[in-house]
């Protein structure tokens, strides 16, 4: 059974850079599909930040792609989400996500990681 | 940037039929998921590909499109359908995009 786990900092600076990472297991990353993260702030609704093929193609959300870094370690199957000078409103619950095709949806999600944005 | 619009908030009764609708320009040329999220938990695809219901999803469940709004239709409701639900588009020219949600009440 396929098993993503978020992991990084809980807390994060303003202004300071959000490094997540997503290990998978039960699934070789070099397979193929889509690799993606996505969002929720506290209270609100989904939003979808980013996704990563197998051969290192990404696709970004356009309203954060200025700040946004993906990229994935076949060798330790994992892929990873940088995000550059946050604020508060990036406070939020980050989950790593798997899709099929772009066009199926994200058929397993990790249970996600809450990342707070505070001096 | 794309848009997708649902009623912030349903409520039906147990044994009756939700419909719940997303609305987004030209939404029928593109691809539409449904996904079902449960307090504390992580969101569940529950159609995909406008009307296709993935494996261990209720019959109960269905999808459809027509012009620019797609609905997620849940026959026979239960007390445990009680959840948010999210529309999700995709077409190849864009990118993925989240409805704002509807929370579903049964009582």
């Amino acid at each position: 059974q396929v098993r993503l786990q978020e992991s990084g900092p809980g807390l994060v600076q303003p202004s300071a850079t959000l490094s997540l990472t997503c290990t998978v297991s039960g699934y070789s990353i070099n397979t193929g599909y889509y690799w993606g993260w996505i969002r929720q702030p506290p209270g609100k609704g989904l939003e979808w930040i980013g996704n990563t093929f197998h051969t290192g193609l990404t696709y970004h959300n356009p309203s954060l792609q200025s700040r946004v870094t993906m990229s994935i370690d076949t060798s330790k199957n994992q892929f990873s989400l940088t995000l550059n000078s946050v604020t508060a409103a990036d406070t939020a619950m980050y989950y790593c996500a798997r899709a099929l095709l772009a066009s199926d949806g994200v058929d397993t999600w990790g249970q996600g990681t809450l990342v707070t944005v505070s001096s | 940037s794309y848009e997708l619009t649902q009623p912030p908030s349903l409520s039906v009764s147990p044994g009756l039929t939700a419909s719940i609708t997303c609305s987004g320009d030209k939404l029928g040329e593109k691809y539409v998921c449904w996904y079902q999220q449960k307090p504390g938990q992580s969101p569940v695809l529950v159609i995909y590909q406008d009307t296709k219901r993935p494996s261990g999803i209720p019959e109960r469940f269905s999808g459809s499109t027509s012009g620019n709004t797609a609905t997620l239709t849940i026959s026979e409701t239960q007390a445990i359908d009680e959840a948010d639900y999210y529309c999700q588009a995709w077409d190849s020219s864009t990118v993925w995009v989240f409805g704002g949600g509807t929370k579903l009440t049964v009582l």
